[in-house]
């Protein structure tokens, strides 16, 4: 079974404040993903990175894949109260259709 | 378009009770997929299928049967509830990837199952 570990577990931050997650494995990952879940509700899809040192930004969002594509971080720049929720790395592989899906962060903002 | 939707929303079983829980989508997709999700264990894969007749086990597929007749249906059966399954299981839906390029899942609102 490939892991997926993400940290921080938890994270608590005051509006405005920058933070970054990381999401790391021992296994290669032909693309990684990155979903955004809220209380009651499944995750929604924020990001998709393919290309190994590829970074992609979504508005206050930073995505960056590792060079050896094993992790990925997410950074939020200016963090505001609507960003809070349970962040979820999920990686896929050639050849497997099956998506691995870490182990999750949640961020809470105060306003 | 409803998108993916699950029934029901909430749900106690008794140990040893069997159940369905139902999942449906509307756009057409080839990939479904059932996951549970567990405090600090992000989602797990239980089940999933890339087509109508086709499903195959994931991660944790034990005390679970699925079945894929038709391209919008994938129902999860739970054949004798344990309380190791009490969880929240969500269905997600996707089309087929290429190559290890994951599509959008798309997931439903999930079930929130207790076994006591």
């Amino acid at each position: 079974t490939q892991l997926l570990k993400q940290s921080p577990q938890f994270l608590s931050i005051q509006e405005g404040e920058n933070l970054t997650v990381y999401c790391n494995s021992s296994s290669v990952f032909s693309s990684l993903q990155w979903y955004r879940q809220e209380p009651g509700e499944g995750p929604v899809l924020l990001v998709t990175v393919v290309t190994g040192g590829e970074v992609k930004k979504l508005k206050r969002l930073t995505f960056q894949f590792g060079d050896a594509r094993k992790d990925s971080s997410l950074h939020i720049t200016a963090a505001q109260p609507g960003d809070t929720g349970l962040y979820l790395c999920a990686g896929a592989n050639f050849g497997n259709e099956k998506l691995t899906f870490g182990t999750g962060t949640r961020l809470t903002i105060i306003p | 378009n409803a998108g993916v939707t699950q029934t029901p929303k909430f749900q106690v079983l008794k140990t040893g009770q069997s159940m369905t829980l139902q999942c449906a989508q509307d756009m057409n997709h080839e990939y479904m997929s059932w996951y549970r999700q567990d405090p600090g264990m992000g989602l797990r894969l239980i089940h999933y299928s890339v087509g109508a007749g086709i499903t195959d086990q994931g991660e944790v597929p034990n005390g679970y049967n699925v079945s894929r007749s038709t391209t919008e249906d994938f129902p999860l059966r739970l054949l004798s509830a344990a309380p190791s399954q009490t969880s929240v299981y969500f269905c997600a839906s996707s089309r087929r990837g290429v190559a290890g390029l994951y599509n959008e899942q798309f997931f439903g609102p999930g079930t929130r199952l207790t076994v006591l």
